[in-house]
């Protein structure tokens, strides 16, 4: 397999209930990041892994809680959510953190419903 | 003003014209800059890096016009799978890993 994955593509949750998003990367990239992209908006982004450390949190409300247990998965786990959080989450990873010219790949997203 | 502005268009072109698109942004001491294209209900793909000497790809050219601050695309003879959302993105002061991307021009190219 090769690029980046996203498990599950489409999401349905109520606003109680528990979810994880997950991510890989076989690009041996050590750089992986999650962005929310709601309709009509920029991609916005959330978090910034490097070498399994965070290295950003963009002001995310704490129901959304990252995890990266190594340089190849990236989780996003999702707790009592809201119906404004419903949108495409994209995650991607990149060779490194840093760099001008370092290009972002991107896993096809998870489109998510809160009801 | 918005970090990074673009026209959202759609921009309806039949095939084989030739179609630009330009895209501002705010920080005058921005790094580096893309051009990404964004399919319909797919992920983002990178299309062309743009450099301070501009670059070209085939049918698309990108320049950079850091006086003005604004970047462009050009797609020449246009076809009907050139239709998607293209996404202008900015690299802030830094280099680090924050990128900033507009909200993306609509192009359509019909028969």
């Amino acid at each position: 397999e090769t690029g980046v994955t996203q498990t599950p593509r489409h999401l349905v949750m109520g606003m109680t209930n528990k979810k994880s998003l997950k991510c890989e990367q076989h690009l041996g990239h050590n750089a992986m990041y999650w962005y929310k992209q709601s309709a009509k908006k920029p991609l916005e982004l959330m978090f910034v892994y490097s070498l399994e450390e965070r290295v950003e949190n963009n002001s995310v409300p704490s129901r959304f809680s990252p995890e990266c247990p190594n340089s190849s998965h990236l989780f996003l786990h999702l707790h009592t959510l809201q119906p404004e959080d419903s949108a495409l989450y994209l995650c991607a990873s990149s060779q490194r953190a840093s760099g001008n010219y370092n290009e972002q790949f991107f896993g096809p997203g998870t489109r998510l419903t809160v009801l | 003003r918005k970090e990074v502005e673009q026209d959202p268009g759609p921009f309806n072109v039949p095939e084989g014209a030739t179609v630009a698109f330009n895209c501002t942004y705010s920080n005058s001491a921005s790094q580096s800059f893309f051009w990404y294209r964004q399919d319909c209900r797919k992920e983002p793909k990178l299309l062309m890096s743009v450099y301070s000497s501009g670059n070209e790809d085939g049918r698309f050219t990108a320049q950079l016009n850091r006086a003005s601050q604004y970047i462009s695309l050009l797609i020449r003879d246009s076809k009907l799978s050139d239709s998607a959302t293209y996404l202008c993105v900015v690299r802030p002061p830094g280099g680090g890993n924050k990128l900033t991307f507009g909200t993306g021009t609509q192009l359509k190219v019909e028969l």
